[in-house]
């Protein structure tokens, strides 16, 4: 089957790093993306990959690896107002997206 | 876990017909769901939310007779293009959201590709 893993919470500090991993198993693969998600707002897109590697974007890095069904989220310096939820989604060969349930990520100063 | 379904996942038509999207909650109940518009690598555009046995409340610039939205069960949303234009081509996502406050969470569904000809 299907499948998308994350963690459900993760806890970190004002100004620090935090990874949120993903692993994903689909049928198929034609990308991955990553989402932020503010309570009562719709999700934010932050990245999309599809090639093995790491895409910088600003403080946000995503990480991919097709080999491992593996990926990464990386937040640096971190603000109270990155406090969200995160969600990973993979694209199987349908083009479906298959969500995870999302990590939400608390910032604490 | 909880998981949301949409059929078709795929629909081809021609320009002026009406095409018919459902999300179903298949191991919960949702009063609540969201219909999305994705454009490819942006956010997810939030056009209605829908609530079970009343009507949808739709976003600025979403058309309610264009996209109608039926919410009949706690299991059941329907998202009707009508008289689908080349312009409404687009990946439509769904979502069903339980609890409230600090517990609420969404879940979303695989998503419909709709090519209008």
């Amino acid at each position: 089957g299907q499948n998308i893993d994350q963690p459900t919470e993760m806890t970190a500090t004002e100004g620090a790093i935090v990874q949120i991993n993903c692993t994903y198993q689909t049928s198929g693969f034609n990308g991955l993306f990553w989402y932020q998600q503010h309570a009562g707002e719709a999700p934010t897109f932050l990245s999309y990959n599809v090639l093995d590697g790491l895409e910088e974007k600003g403080r946000f890095s995503s990480f991919l690896s097709r080999s491992k069904g593996y990926s990464y989220l990386l937040l640096k310096e971190l603000q109270m107002k990155d406090s969200a939820s995160y969600l990973c989604a993979g694209m199987d060969s349908n083009y479906q997206l298959i969500w995870g349930a999302g990590t939400k990520l608390i910032i604490k100063p | 876990g909880a998981v949301v379904s949409q059929h078709p996942s795929w629909v081809i038509c021609k320009s002026g017909t009406s095409v018919k999207i459902e999300c179903r909650s298949l191991d919960f109940q949702a009063t609540t769901m969201f219909w999305y518009r994705q454009f490819p690598k942006q956010s997810l555009m939030l056009m209605a939310t829908s609530n079970e046995g009343s009507k949808a409340t739709y976003e600025q610039g979403v058309e309610k007779d264009k996209f109608l939205i039926n919410h009949a069960s706690l299991t059941l949303s329907t998202l009707t293009v009508t008289s689908a234009h080349p312009e409404d081509s687009s990946f439509y996502i769904c979502s069903a959201r339980v609890g409230t406050g600090d517990a609420e969470t969404q879940y979303f569904g695989p998503g419909t590709r709709l090519l209008v000809l």
